[in-house]
């Protein structure tokens, strides 16, 4: 019963790359969400967007942009990959006004640029 | 904005010990409290989650306690078993109309057979 879906697992770029992480919600849910993960330093917001075509910057925007043409996905983009972006992403998603706010993660892409 | 502090980054029990982890936070105004689990290799899962009208909350073995007056939100494991070692993140929000968590950095517990 996977409600939010990553399209990779593993990813390895080559830096100067721009990369595309795709993420798909399948729970109608207004809010999406992009952290990185790194040991030690928990999950930071990279971007969030609260409907279609809007976006707004999280903690740490610098080096990422984000689209999302369609409710169900919500793609980040790094436009020129570097080194010290090699990190585990994680999409999330939540409905906005509902009783429960929790989040739906997705699995996690861990992306390595070389 | 929000600040949440977690501590201990890292926890090791033994088997059928307590576990407990604790966070503060320093926005009066958040008043729900998600707990996520994070199992080696797989996506944070809600285990538990609190809101401000509410002092204690149990589920099984787990339990999350919050003193609003000290701005601080604890997640309580009791018997704890070898699955239960993870990595633990809380955090604190706003209900309404945004939906912006701001995550601890984690406790990795790990509870020894």
């Amino acid at each position: 019963d996977v409600k939010v879906t990553q399209s990779s697992r593993y990813l390895v770029k080559r830096t100067g790359e721009k990369v595309f992480l795709e993420c798909v919600q399948d729970m109608d849910h207004e809010n999406m969400f992009w952290y990185r993960q790194d040991p030690g330093l928990g999950l930071r917001l990279i971007y969030f967007s609260y409907d279609v075509k809007m976006k707004e910057k999280g903690d740490i925007p610098e080096g990422y942009s984000v689209s999302r043409e369609k409710k169900e996905r919500f793609s980040l983009i790094l436009e020129s990959a570097s080194t010290n972006q090699t990190s585990m992403y994680l999409c999330a998603s939540i409905n906005g006004g509902g009783s429960r706010a929790g989040y739906t993660f997705g699995s996690g892409t861990r992306l390595t640029v070389v | 904005g929000e600040n949440v502090e977690q501590h201990p980054s890292t926890l090791s029990v033994q088997e059928g010990d307590s576990a407990v982890i604790k966070c503060t936070y320093s926005d009066s105004a958040s008043n729900y409290f998600p707990w996520y689990k994070q199992e080696l290799g797989k996506r944070p899962q809600l285990i538990i989650d609190i809101r401000s009208n509410v002092g204690e909350k149990k589920d099984q073995r787990i339990a999350v306690t919050l003193n609003k007056t000290a701005k601080h939100f604890s997640l309580h494991i009791t018997e704890t078993q070898p699955e239960d070692s993870a990595v633990y993140f809380c955090a604190a929000s706003r209900s309404g109309g945004s939906y912006i968590p701001t995550f601890g950095r984690g406790t990795s517990l790990i509870v020894h057979p």
